[in-house]
C-alpha cells in the first residue's frame, strides 16, 4: 500500500538553530512529493514539491527539501528557525489519479 | 490572494443527526476535493470532485457521505446520520486543473466536527 511516514510527531528546537524533519516514502508511490505547513487555525499551505530535476527544491519561508530516491526520503530542512516558523508540517505524495497521501504531521515548536 | 473557504469553523452535532460542510473553492479551479483528520491520525482522502461528478472515493466515503456542488461558488460535503467515529477536521481543496499529479492543491482551514 502507498504510504508516507514522518518519523517525529514533535520537533523541538531553539530560535535560530538548524533543523530537519524527516520523512520516508513508500517505493510504490508516485515520486511527486509535497511539503504543506498548517499555522494554528489555519488551512495547509504548500512550502514546496518536487516533481523532476534537481533533486534540492526549493521553498518559501527559507525551506528546502532534498529528494533522496536511494533512500526513498523527502526531508525538510531549514539552515536557522524562526519563532514564527512554529506549525505542523505535513509531507505528502501525490498517488492514484490525483489524491494526496500524507503523512501524519510533525509539530515544530521553535522556542526562544 | 485567492483562498479556499470552509464554513463553519466548528460543528457540533448529535449522533444521528445530518450535517452539511460548505467550501467555495478558487473562483478559477475545476477541481475540488475533501479530506478529513482524525485527531492524533494521518491526513485522509475522501474524495474528489471534476466536472459534477465524483472522479475517486476511498474506502471511507461510504453512501453515508455525499458531495456536491449546488450552484457556481460553492462545494458541499453531506454527512447523512452521523457517528461518533466521524468526529475530525474536515479540509476542502481545489486545483485549477491541468496536470493531474502535478498541480498544487490549495486547502481551506478546515471544520472541526465533533459528533457527541
Amino acid at each position: 500500500a502507498q504510504s508516507v511516514t514522518q518519523l517525529d510527531s514533535q520537533v523541538p528546537v531553539f530560535e535560530e538553530a538548524p533543523v530537519e524533519l524527516r520523512c520516508n516514502y513508500s517505493s510504490s508511490v508516485s515520486v511527486y512529493l509535497f511539503w504543506y505547513v498548517q499555522y494554528p487555525n489555519q488551512g495547509l499551505q504548500l512550502l514546496l514539491k518536487y516533481l523532476s530535476g534537481s533533486t534540492l527544491v526549493k521553498g518559501i519561508n527559507g525551506f528546502e527539501a532534498e529528494f533522496n530516491k536511494s533512500q526513498t526520503s523527502f526531508h525538510l530542512r531549514k539552515p536557522s528557525v524562526h519563532i514564527s516558523d512554529t506549525a505542523e508540517y505535513f509531507c505528502a505524495a501525490s498517488g492514484g489519479y490525483n489524491k494526496l497521501i500524507f503523512g501524519a504531521g510533525t509539530r515544530l515548536a521553535v522556542h526562544p | 490572494e485567492p483562498e479556499v473557504t470552509q464554513t463553519p469553523s466548528h460543528q457540533v452535532t448529535q449522533m444521528g443527526q445530518e450535517v452539511i460542510l460548505r467550501c467555495v473553492p478558487i473562483s478559477n479551479h475545476l477541481y475540488f476535493y475533501w479530506y478529513r483528520q482524525i485527531l492524533g491520525q494521518k491526513v485522509e482522502f475522501l474524495v474528489s470532485f471534476y466536472n459534477n461528478e465524483i472522479s475517486e472515493k476511498s474506502e471511507i466515503f461510504d453512501d453515508q457521505f455525499s458531495v456536491e456542488r449546488p450552484d457556481g461558488s460553492n462545494f458541499t460535503l453531506k454527512i447523512r446520520s452521523t457517528k461518533l467515529e466521524d468526529s475530525a477536521m474536515y479540509f476542502c481543496a481545489s486545483r485549477s486543473g491541468s496536470a493531474a499529479k502535478t498541480e498544487t492543491q490549495y486547502f481551506g482551514p478546515g471544520t472541526r466536527l465533533l459528533v457527541l
